[in-house]
């Protein structure tokens, strides 16, 4: 499974773009990212993944440059509920994922 | 929306004791895993499970802990022997072999307090 690297903490305020980034230089051919969030005490919840260029849904954006050695989710004007851990995983779809390891992922602080 | 649950939600238990925690996964999933989280740290991989049997685990996955399915709903894990170091949050999660082992649905887990 190819390592990540995320910042440990961000700080952010309401309405602002937030651009979290993972390193994932050994990521492999048959590698997806996959981003999750958790709030304290519940789950981690999945929001995103993709394999290449850009993916966008209704929560955020996930664009991977060409050569897929980091990605960015990119979290369109956050607010006070977005207050979270986000973590960045990177594994084969249906090989790699059986043994899913978190990162200590990235503490976003949203302000007011 | 599909979600999966977990029962109960918290339990308290002796040292020594045993206990199971219990957790429905999404009906038309068919690839099941737990993990634990101690207070204030990671996500920790236990175990996960397909095809009737484990795929993977980890290395805190030892003798004292098991997992089953005992019929074609529920998805178990039992830890024989509690210890103090097992008081943990305990996560439950499915994934669609649609969709991808790595896009799994998280249950709200089950709070274990060891005294």
């Amino acid at each position: 499974l190819a390592k990540t690297t995320q910042p440990i903490s961000m700080d952010s305020y309401e309405g602002q773009e937030v651009n979290i980034t993972c390193s994932h230089n050994n990521i492999a051919t048959n590698d997806y990212i996959t981003w999750y969030q958790q709030f304290p005490s519940q789950g981690p919840r999945f929001i995103i993944q993709g394999y290449k260029t850009k993916v966008t849904n209704e929560v955020a954006s996930l664009f991977i440059p060409a050569d897929r050695k980091s990605s960015t989710l990119s979290l369109p004007r956050v607010s006070l509920s977005d207050t979270a851990v986000y973590y960045c995983l990177v594994g084969g779809r249906n090989t790699g994922g059986f043994k899913t390891i978190f990162g200590a992922g990235t503490r976003l602080f949203v302000k007011a | 929306e599909p979600e999966v649950t977990q029962t109960p939600s918290h339990q308290v238990t002796q040292m020594g004791q045993e206990v199971i925690l219990r957790c429905v996964p999404i009906s038309n999933h068919l690839y099941f895993y737990w993990y634990r989280q101690i207070l204030g740290q990671k996500v920790e991989f236990l175990v996960s499970f397909y095809n009737n049997e484990i795929s993977e685990k980890s290395e805190i996955f030892d003798d004292q802990f098991s997992v089953e399915r005992p019929d074609g709903s529920n998805f178990t894990l039992k830890i024989r022997s509690t210890k103090l170091e097992d008081s943990a949050m305990y996560f439950c999660a499915s994934s669609d072999p649609g969709q991808g082992a790595f896009e799994q649905y998280f249950g709200p887990g089950t709070r274990l307090t060891v005294t």
